[in-house]
């Protein structure tokens, strides 16, 4: 699976729009961005995923760059309960082989009030 | 709520002695993993199972771990002969394969917190 980079922290204001970057610049055509989020002592939540087409859901927006290397999860109005670690996974959505997902560090967002 | 469960939620154990997690998935997905998570890092992929198929093993998952989904619905991860290093929260997920475009995402349990003492 190709490997990511994020900002390790990010603070955003409550009701503010949260931008998290993620570059992914040695993705291949047939992987796909995923993201997860950790808040404190609970297990990873899935948030949303797409290919190369932006992507929103009822939680988030994912905005993919056109060559694909670098994509955005936005939380559009951040509230207090998003602080969490958000996690950019990078992987082939084949769902055979291998399947289990490559988490790094992530990014701690801090949601200020 | 019918999430992913997992019990105990914390243990403590000494040196040495074995313990053993238990996972319920999701009712109706097919496939289980586990992964472990230290301090500040994120989870590392142990093993999963497709019904009560093993399919893939991770390097981490040293010989004294062993996981298994008899029935192929609840799953057992064990460690024997516990050392400190394996403190950790272990985690579960489950998911349905093959679903749908949208479902290929993993549910999380709450984890297990292992101390090693």
């Amino acid at each position: 699976d190709a490997k990511t980079t994020q900002p390790p922290s990010m603070d955003c204001a409550e009701g503010r729009a949260a931008n998290l970057p993620c570059n992914h610049s040695t993705i291949s055509g047939n992987e796909y961005v995923y993201w997860y989020r950790q808040i404190h002592s609970q297990g990873p939540q899935y948030i949303i995923h797409g290919l190369k087409n932006n992507e929103t859901n009822e939680m988030a927006s994912l905005i993919i760059t056109e060559d694909r290397k670098s994509s955005t999860l936005i939380l559009p109005h951040a509230t207090l309960r998003d602080t969490a670690v958000y996690y950019c996974i990078v992987r082939p959505n084949s769902g055979g082989g291998a399947d289990g997902l490559t988490f790094g560090k992530g990014t701690h967002l801090i949601i200020q009030p | 709520d019918t999430g992913v469960s997992q019990d105990p939620r914390h243990k403590i154990t000494k040196r040495g002695q074995n313990v053993t997690f238990r996972c319920d998935p999701i009712s109706e997905h097919n496939r289980l993993y586990w992964y472990r998570q230290t301090l500040g890092q994120g989870p590392e992929f142990l093993t999963y199972f497709q019904n009560e198929a093993q399919l893939e093993k991770s390097r981490l998952l040293s010989d004294r771990f062993s996981a298994e989904r008899p029935k192929g619905s609840f799953s057992t991860l064990e460690i024997q002969r516990t050392e400190q290093g394996d403190s950790a929260m272990y985690l579960c997920a489950s998911s349905l394969f093959p679903g749908d475009r949208s479902t290929y995402e993993q549910y999380f349990g709450p984890g297990t917190r292992l101390t090693v003492t």
